[in-house]
């Protein structure tokens, strides 16, 4: 069956450093991925969709590339800053219509 | 616009006890999906839908019952609460293979 691994430890990086979060799959050729964040007590927020025929996508200072040989996508914070800290979240399509698999989410904490 | 709307917020029950979990979303969106979220185990799909009088079970349906009788509204009936269903149950909404919407979150005990 399709399965999605993130980075299970928590990050920990210094204010202004590169955050670089992981998202694995196997079994499994989607036509997309999605990225979402994830406050304490709050639902999931989209950030990032990227096409299996994109290379590397950018939103501000997210970057988000998309291996499919690999099968792993990497999501990119640039100039980290505390505000943002949370939970990140990647997502595939398990078929037509929407229906989505998540992995269990990675925790990044910047430090001022 | 209120996006999605889930209550209640939280809600403590004892064992034997049903209730239903209401979400509501006001985008006109034809697919709408539930979820629960444990400690390390990420977001699982519970039940979904893509459209008014179509559902299908998702990853972990067992315990739980859901219709969708108009495009906006999609309750989620836990039958006869159990401990372990306990958790936090997230709605979502969206259109096709675009981006889905949460909302955020009921927060559920079983005693």
């Amino acid at each position: 069956s399709q399965k999605i691994e993130q980075n299970s430890e928590a990050l920990n990086i210094q204010e202004g450093k590169t955050a670089t979060l992981t998202c694995n799959y196997t079994n499994y050729s989607p036509a997309y991925l999605q990225w979402y964040r994830q406050d304490p007590g709050r639902g999931p927020v989209f950030l990032l969709l990227i096409r299996e025929n994109e290379k590397e996508k950018r939103k501000e200072r997210l970057k988000v590339t998309f291996d499919t040989t690999l099968k792993q996508s990497l999501f990119h914070i640039t100039a980290s800053q505390p505000a943002d800290s949370a939970t990140y979240l990647c997502a595939l399509p398990y078929n037509q219509g929407g229906k989505l698999i998540f992995g269990q989410g990675t925790e990044l904490s910047v430090k001022p | 616009n209120a996006g999605v709307t889930q209550t209640p917020k939280f809600q403590v029950l004892k064992t034997g006890q049903s209730m239903t979990l209401q979400c509501a979303q006001d985008m006109n969106h034809e697919y709408m999906s539930w979820y629960r979220q444990d400690p390390g185990m990420g977001l699982r799909l519970i039940h979904y839908s893509v459209g008014a009088g179509i559902t299908d079970q998702g990853e972990v349906p067992n315990g739980y019952n859901v219709s969708r009788s108009t495009t906006e509204d999609f309750p989620l009936r836990l039958l006869s609460a159990a401990p372990s269903q306990t958790s936090v149950y997230f709605c979502a909404s969206g259109r096709g293979n675009q981006p889905q919407h949460f909302g955020d979150g009921t927060r559920l005990s079983i005693l």
